[in-house]
Parts: structure tokens; sequence; C-alpha cells
């Protein structure tokens, strides 16, 4: 059975920082893979996906998330965080139903200080 | 172009209840998910409807039904609520193709007491 695992329960990054989210899965074969974001009271957004090819995956927003293989690790990285970006992320894997059938980490929360 | 819209937006329900959620998915897409969420098991796949027919299924006891109109409308229904059955429910809908992104509602936050 899939699996995804966000180590970090909060994380608080200073406005200007850089982010790093870690997200590790479990999965026989090769994943689908995928970061969203979920503001207060909202639905999830999708920031960008793995599906195959470039292992370095640009999203929307200015994140970017790396696939390692060796690591089973899908890790979300951002330059500089704005206070916009507080929020909670979650990682994702899908099997071979794709996208609609997603086996989700429990979330990241991120504050942002001033 | 219209979001995915659920409603109720809230809910509130008593044990032994039953309750149905509706989502209206965006204009042309085929395919309706369920997810449930709640703060301890976080974010779970209940089904998904493509074309008026179930063509995925989560872990979910019997209880925990859905059923999609040929307008691509979909409902959620629960019965016999159990505290349990406290969460978010959002719907997300696609085109229906496996490689689709998924675009989700705002969910509706159904309280059981």
């Amino acid at each position: 059975a899939q699996s995804v695992t966000q180590p970090d329960i909060h994380i608080t990054v200073s406005e200007g920082a850089s982010l790093e989210l870690r997200c590790n899965y479990s999965y026989g074969a090769t994943p689908y893979l995928f970061w969203y974001v979920q503001s207060p009271g909202q639905g999830l957004q999708l920031l960008l996906k793995y599906f195959s090819g470039d292992t370095l995956v640009q999203g929307i927003k200015g994140f970017e998330a790396e696939f390692k293989r060796s690591q089973s690790s899908f890790n979300l990285r951002k330059p500089s965080v704005h206070w916009s970006d507080a929020a909670e992320y979650f990682c994702a894997v899908g099997g071979n139903s794709g996208y609609s059938t997603l086996t989700f980490g429990k979330g990241t929360m991120l504050l942002v200080s001033p | 172009k219209a979001g995915v819209t659920q409603t109720p937006r809230y809910l509130i329900k008593t044990r032994g209840q039953q309750v149905t959620l509706s989502c209206s998915p965006i204009s042309g897409h085929r395919s309706v998910s369920w997810y449930q969420q709640t703060p301890g098991q976080g974010l779970q796949f209940l089904f998904e409807y493509f074309s008026e027919t179930q063509r995925n299924k989560g872990n979910f006891p019997g209880r925990f039904s859905g059923r999609q109109f040929s307008n691509s409308r979909s409902e959620m229904n629960v019965s016999t609520l159990e505290l349990g059955d406290s969460a978010l429910y959002l719907c997300a809908s696609s085109g229906g193709r496996l490689d689709e992104k998924l675009f989700f509602g705002s969910g509706t936050q159904l309280s059981v007491l």
C-alpha cells in the first residue's frame, strides 16, 4: 500500500528566508507525486506535480520540488517566503488510478514570522 | 468559469441521522472525487465517479455512498451518522483522464453531535 510521511507538523520561517518542507513516500512503482496547499477554510490548490522526466519540478507561486528516488523523497522548496505563504501544505502520492485517488500526508503547517 | 461548488458549507447533525452533501463540478468536468479530512486521520479518499459510474473506491464502510448524475453533479450520502464522521468533506473535479489535475471545492464541514 502506498503511504506518505511529512515529518514536520509545524514549521516557522521568517519572511524572506528559504523554505524546505519534507516529504517521504512509499510506493512500489514510479509514483505520481504532488504538493497541495490549503488556506484556512478553503479547499486544496495544486502547487506542482511530478509525473515523470526531469526530477526538479517547478510549480506556481515560486515553489519547486525535487524527486529523489533513492531517498523516496519529494521535498518542497521556496527560496524566499512571503507572509501570504502561511498555510498548510500536503504532499500526496497517486497510484495507478492517477490523480483522482490520492494518498495524502498529514500535512505541514507553515507559519511565517515578520 | 465557476469553480467546484459544494453545498451546504456547514451542516450539523445528530448521531443516527443521515446526511446528503452536494458537489457541482467545473463545467465540462466528468470526474468527481470525494475526500474526507479530519484532524486525526488527515485527508482520505472516499470514492470517484466518472460518467455516472463509480470508478474508484477508498476504504470506507458501506454507510458512505455516492452517486453522479447525467450533468456530472454528484452527491455523497452518509447514513447512520457517528461522532467520528465529523469532518470536512472535500469534492474535486477533473476532466476524467488519469493525468488531469484535480480542482477542489471549499468543502462541507459536517459536525455530528
